[in-house]
């Protein structure tokens, strides 16, 4: 079943630092994780993505990390930025399946 | 290229009142989901569409919410006698495929219920 959020936990990170953002996810049959960025006001924007027959893929300052024996799923952000301040989600999905499964939000917070 | 694209960004309706969200997807997608955010929480999805077919509407309410995707024109979500608790925003995505293809996200109607 899908998680639902009371409080947002949030993490506050100086500028420069890296930031580490956990998500665990419940559905066993999940073959697709996707991690999105929400700012205030806005739609969930894609940050990076990674299928099940992987571990760890990287992006432009991004890495998301899969350990599927404890369904966790994990977005590193490298160098925090002013501009990384906002409310990210993970995602999930299963092959044949068109809708998205968002977990609970993490708010990043980035301290200049 | 415009992203996705929704319409009304605000609408607050009394309660009994119809709410008609609007949502345009990026050019070239036939794929569109509508997407539920209660504050605070995850989206939790609702319904996919492509044209003139509904194909996976099991997350939306069986009573009172609608949506559709006509051969021409935008999708609409439609929700009749609204109540309060329909409060919320309300994300229209749209992909270029089915299955694991990424969604592009609109930027939101948020729909107020007084």
């Amino acid at each position: 079943g899908e998680s639902v959020g009371l409080h947002l936990p949030t993490l506050s990170v100086q500028e420069g630092d890296n930031s580490i953002i956990n998500c665990a996810y419940s559905n066993s049959a999940s073959d697709y994780f996707i991690w999105y960025k929400q700012e205030s006001g806005k739609g969930p924007q894609f940050i990076i993505d990674i299928r099940s027959n992987m571990d760890k893929r990287q992006g432009q300052r991004v890495t998301v990390l899969l350990n599927k024996t404890v369904k966790h799923l994990s977005l590193q952000i490298a160098a925090t930025q002013p501009g990384d301040s906002a409310v990210y989600f993970c995602a999930e999905t299963h092959y044949g399946n068109n809708r998205l499964a968002f977990g609970k939000g993490n708010q990043v917070v980035v301290i200049p | 290229n415009a992203g996705v694209m929704q319409n009304p960004r605000h609408l607050v309706r009394r309660r009994g009142q119809e709410a008609r969200l609007r949502c345009s997807p990026m050019k070239g997608h036939s794929h569109v989901y509508w997407y539920r955010q209660l504050p605070e929480e995850g989206l939790k999805f609702m319904v996919y569409l492509q044209k003139e077919n509904i194909i996976d509407e099991s997350g939306m309410p069986k009573e009172r919410f609608s949506a559709e995707f006509p051969k021409e024109g935008p999708s609409i979500l439609r929700i009749q006698q609204v109540v309060r608790g329909d409060s919320a925003a309300y994300f229209c995505a749209s992909s270029l495929d089915s299955g694991q293809s990424e969604q592009f996200f609109g930027p939101g109607t948020r729909l107020t219920v007084l």
